[in-house]
């Protein structure tokens, strides 16, 4: 089974800062990979899908890189509201997420 | 708009069953793959299982074979998932959840509900 890596599961940044947040898979997957925000106590949304589309509706800051193996998504300037847990996922064959990253502001 | 609904949900006791329902709207139902993802308290997102937008075909994590199916009624606009077998660690918030068409990314997600399994 393919595994899914995140790096780092948590981070601390500042208003404006820009962030970046890693996802490694175990095998090649191309670039058939998704990352989703969830706020806390809120349903997950999906922000970026064949590694980097970005969802109708999310904010350009947003952006998604990477194929085969290693992915990154990446915040340009961090807003308050951005306050969340971000989870990469494969979703080719049996779809499997990353642990999650942890998103807070300093 | 476009929304899932899900229902079924409570407290059970080991071994036993629960059914879920998802119920859907604002969209064709009937062209959409569907999926069930669970979320342990306080932990990730773990995938249970998917199927296919007429039901040929169905996935399922290696955490649920065999105890759990996934059905839909394309008719209802409903998603299913018959949970057997239940052990504590299957205590999870379980979401409904919409594949989108090219990518299966999971593009619209329910509100979830809370299955219980303890004694």
């Amino acid at each position: 089974d393919i595994q899914m890596t995140q790096s780092p599961s948590s981070l601390s940044a500042s208003v404006g800062d820009r962030v970046t947040i890693t996802c490694r898979a175990s095998q090649g997957i191309s670039n058939y990979l998704a990352w989703y925000q969830q706020k806390p106590g809120k349903v997950p949304k999906l922000l970026i899908y064949a590694a980097s589309t970005l969802q109708s509706g999310v904010p350009s800051r947003f952006s998604g890189s990477g194929s085969g193996t290693d992915f990154t998504l990446t915040i340009s300037s961090l807003q308050p509201e951005d306050v969340a847990t971000y989870y990469c996922q494969k979703y080719n064959s049996a779809p499997t997420f990353g642990q999650g990253t942890k998103l807070e502001i300093k | 708009q476009v929304q899932l609904v899900e229902s079924g949900g409570g407290l059970v006791k080991p071994g036993g069953s629960l059914r879920l329902s998802c119920a859907a709207s604002g969209f064709t139902f009937s062209d959409y793959y569907m999926s069930w993802i669970r979320q342990a308290p306080g932990k990730g997102l773990e995938w249970v299982s998917y199927i296919s937008s007429s039901s040929s075909y169905t996935n399922y994590a290696d955490s649920v074979k065999g105890r759990f199916t996934i059905s839909r009624d394309n008719a209802k606009n409903s998603l299913y998932l018959q949970m057997n077998s239940l052990r504590a660690e299957d205590t999870a918030v379980y979401y409904c959840a919409r594949a989108e068409p090219l990518t299966l990314a999971f593009d619209i997600w329910g509100q979830g509900t809370m299955v219980t399994v303890s004694s």
